[in-house]
């Protein structure tokens, strides 16, 4: 069964900086079917990236995913105060499909 | 603008079956999408539970498939979600989903908190 495995589990930054989220598989992503979500409090979680690399409809360039494999990556190029919150990771190309991560809370520093 | 509004008990006692109903707006059921159900516990992470297509076909968590029935109602242009014999543990907001390619979620529902307890 694949685990993912999101680190690290709080990310404390200040506006303007940069963010590096990392997802780890236990086991190889089939085709690179892995996306990344946000979710602020009290809201529904929103698609940021698919494909490991591609933006959802909408999603500001500053946002962008790479990896393949094991090892996957969003990063913020420079967080707006808008995005501050927790993202998550999930995969949907290797059995049992649809598993997410555990989350990385990104915080106001 | 597709929009989806959840619908049903928020308290469910212990054994019980929780059963959640999935409005869409904005979009036919008929036209295509999967269309499904995701939960996340007080202050945890995010689990997928299953998905439909218009069609009738079904996937289901593995971890919940045993207790689990998704169907759709294109008539009414809503889906539902019932989930049998639940405990403290299947506590959580439920989110009803439009679903790319079976698991890949790109709207949401504003989700409804079920609470099991007697």
């Amino acid at each position: 069964e694949i685990v993912l495995t999101q680190s690290p589990g709080t990310l404390s930054l200040s506006p303007g900086e940069r963010a590096t989220l990392s997802c780890r598989a236990s086991q190889s992503v089939s085709s690179s079917y892995l996306a990344w979500y946000q979710q602020k409090p009290g809201q529904a979680p929103r698609l940021l990236i698919y494909g490991a690399s591609s933006r959802a409809t909408g999603i500001p360039d500053r946002f962008s995913g790479s990896g393949s494999g094991t090892d996957f990556t969003l990063t913020i190029s420079r967080l707006e105060p808008e995005d501050f919150a927790v993202y998550y990771c999930q995969q949907y190309g290797s059995s049992p499909r649809g598993t997410f991560g555990g989350g990385t809370k990104v915080e106001i520093k | 603008q597709v929009q989806l509004q959840e619908s049903g008990p928020g308290l469910v006692k212990p054994s019980e079956t929780l059963s959640l109903t999935c409005a869409v707006s904005g979009y036919s059921i008929s036209s295509g999408y999967y269309w499904g159900w995701i939960r996340q516990p007080p202050g945890k992470g995010l689990e997928w539970i299953g998905s439909i297509y218009h069609s009738g076909s079904t996937y289901y968590n593995p971890s919940l498939k045993s207790r689990v029935t998704i169907s759709v109602d294109t008539s009414k242009n809503q889906f539902s979600l019932k989930l049998s014999s639940v405990t403290a543990a299947d506590t959580a907001v439920y989110y009803c989903a439009r679903l790319v390619d079976r698991y890949l979620t790109d709207y949401w529902g504003q989700g409804t908190l079920v609470t099991v307890s007697s």
